[in-house]
This record gives structure tokens, sequence and C-alpha cells, in this order.
């Protein structure tokens, strides 16, 4: 998975809870993007940063912060989990030149019950 | 409202079969149009892309058809196996944003 890793891979909470999300990157790539999957909908973009503390809203972002602190790393927060939030979510990165050619981690299946 | 309507949902085809995916777009902005590869438990991976000056592009058994005045782009998959059994999904970028409009996936299951 091009040299990334997403944590917990699997996650349960309450609704209410606040939960974070992890993604870290090796490959030193500007661009990290994240996308939450659901059936009929494909992939949809939440969030996305473009550098160290540059990030931007995505289509569906309601119920949802992002932070970059460093290069590596790009924390997806959901600061009041609802039900509506259980989804696998990806975290993707992309390089500077070539910004299509996006490399998705495994993934986070994350249940709010 | 998605960007990018992808059909069918949902396709089988016999080995060796060619099954076809159909991705339609709006916006005219938009000038590069990839296709994710995706199987059960991983996370989508770049399988093929195309630009809109070119109307076909070949890598391997993968290929991509564009119809600019049509706005469709289309993904066939020559002499399919099973393995190729995945969820498919096109896409669409524009220059100088960074992002991608994904449709809503296609997963294909070869039979043997």
């Amino acid at each position: 998975d091009a040299g990334i890793t997403q944590s917990p891979r699997h996650k349960v909470t309450e609704t209410g809870t606040p939960v974070t999300l992890r993604c870290h990157q090796t490959e030193n790539h500007r661009y990290m993007y994240w996308y939450r999957q659901d059936p009929g909908h494909g992939l949809r973009l939440i969030h996305y940063s473009y550098g160290v503390k540059d990030t931007d809203k995505g289509e569906v972002s309601d119920g949802y912060s992002v932070s970059r602190s460093k290069t590596e790393d790009f924390l997806l927060t959901l600061e009041s989990a609802t039900s509506s939030q259980t989804s696998v979510y990806f975290c993707a990165i992309s390089e500077s030149g070539f910004p299509y050619e996006q490399y998705f981690g495994p993934g986070t299946r994350l249940t709010v019950t | 409202q998605q960007q990018v309507k992808q059909s069918p949902q949902s396709l089988i085809v016999q080995k060796g079969g060619i099954p076809i995916i159909n991705c339609a777009y709006e916006n005219t902005a938009f000038d590069y149009f990839p296709w994710y590869q995706q199987f059960p438990g991983k996370g989508p991976a770049l399988l093929i892309a195309i630009r809109p000056d070119v109307s076909e592009k070949k890598e391997g058994r993968f290929t991509i058809s564009f119809n600019k005045s049509a706005k469709q782009f289309s993904l066939h998959i020559m002499d399919s196996q099973p393995g190729d059994s995945a969820t498919y999904f096109c896409a669409a970028g524009r220059s100088n944003d960074y992002k991608l409009s994904f449709g809503a996936g296609t997963t294909v299951t070869v039979r043997a």
C-alpha cells in the first residue's frame, strides 16, 4: 500500500464519542486525502491537505475535522460520532506533479453504535 | 450530487468475456480520467488513466475508450480472468485542482 498505514484498522464506538483516525505515510508526498466509502456512493472526499497545516474541505466534511502538523501524518477527527458516520475510511496520498495518481491506504472500518 | 455517473452497479461475465463499465460526466473542465481497481478488504489502486486528447488507451488487457463530445468514457477488460473480479471505480479530475470525483463503483465478477 505504497508506504501508507492507517490506525486503527477497526473500531467500534458509541454515538456521541469523539474518534480520531490516523494516516501515516513514509513517501514524503505533499498531498493527503481522507475519503469515506459507502455502498452506492463510491468514494467521497471528506478533507484533504496540500501541505503541513494546509487543509481544505471536501464534499462531505460536516462533522469531521482534520489536522496535519507533520508531512507524514494526517489525522481525521469525528467530533461527536453519529451512526451515519459508520463507514470505511481511506487515506490517500499523491505527490506534486502527479496529483491525480493517488495511492490509498488499507482503510479503517468504523462502526458507530 | 455525484459529478461522475457510473454504470452498471454490478456485472457477471464468464472467463474470457469482456466486461464493459461506463462513466459519464458533465463538467467539461475535467481533464484527467483514471480508473481504480479495488479487491475486497484492500484500498483502491490506480489501474489506468486517460486524458481527453486521446480516444483510446490500452494497458495489458485493460482498455479505456474516451468520447469527448459525449462526455463519456468506458473501461473494457479483454479476455477477463477470475483474478479480475473486483470493484472498479472511474474518476475525474481537473488541472490545478488536486482532487478526484469518483463514480459509485462497479463490482465485476468473472466466473471460471
